[in-house]
């Protein structure tokens, strides 16, 4: 059974600071990983993928992968009040016969400003 | 450039009855998926299709059908609708093997 596991939050920050969202993943053979941004009644929107170890970077996203650990998350720099919102972890297996995302239940992110 | 649409956006239907919803992409993807959204359970993968007339079941197949006979068309039917089928369903699209995925604007059906 593929598990992915996300703090539910909600998680609180000061605007202008730092957002550190985290994932854990069960298993090793997941390929690709990514980052959904969904705002309540709206449809998950792609923020930030990473398919290898290391840093990712786009804007004020950061993705940061270990596959050694089953870990990846999201930083987000200079925090904004639209910045709140469900921030969804996502990882695919491919191949075997298998396909599609499976995602964490998300962490509720408020920048307070 | 429409991208993902979805319809009908909102749709209340009686226990028993059959439901088609409507999943439509102008991106030529090959790749295309339906999850469905619930509160306590996050979204979860139902149908998936990598071509026209190939299709394969996800975590939460049953009392679902689905079929492709044009790439940009992936329509999900529910044969007899349950009350536990009352979700949001998404539909995604993906251009090939294990790249980005994404996702129309959702249907929110009701199940009475």
């Amino acid at each position: 059974q593929k598990e992915v596991e996300q703090n539910s939050g909600p998680l609180s920050v000061p605007e202008g600071a730092i957002a550190s969202l985290n994932c854990t993943y069960s298993d090793r053979v997941s390929q690709s990983f990514f980052w959904y941004r969904q705002y309540s009644g709206k449809s998950p929107e792609l923020i930030m993928s990473i398919y290898s170890n290391g840093d990712k970077e786009d804007g004020r996203f950061t993705a940061q992968l270990n596959k050694a650990s089953q870990y990846v998350s999201l930083l987000i720099r200079d925090s904004q009040p639209s910045d709140s919102a469900t921030y969804l972890c996502a990882v695919n297996i491919f191949g075997g016969g298998a396909d599609g995302l499976t995602f964490g239940k998300g962490t509720h992110l408020i920048i307070q400003p | 450039d429409a991208g993902i649409t979805q319809s009908p956006r909102y749709k209340i239907t009686e226990t028993g009855r059959q439901v088609t919803l409507m999943c439509h992409q102008t991106w030529s993807h090959s790749y295309m998926f339906w999850y469905r959204q619930d509160l306590g359970h996050g979204l979860r993968l139902i149908y998936y299709s990598a071509a026209a007339d190939i299709t394969d079941k996800g975590e939460v197949p049953d009392g679902y059908v689905v079929s492709r006979s044009k790439t940009e068309n992936f329509p999900l039917t529910l044969e007899s609708a349950t009350r536990s089928q009352t979700s949001v369903y998404f539909c995604a699209s993906r251009a090939g093997t294990g790249g980005e995925q994404y996702f129309g604007p959702g249907t929110r059906l009701t199940v009475t």
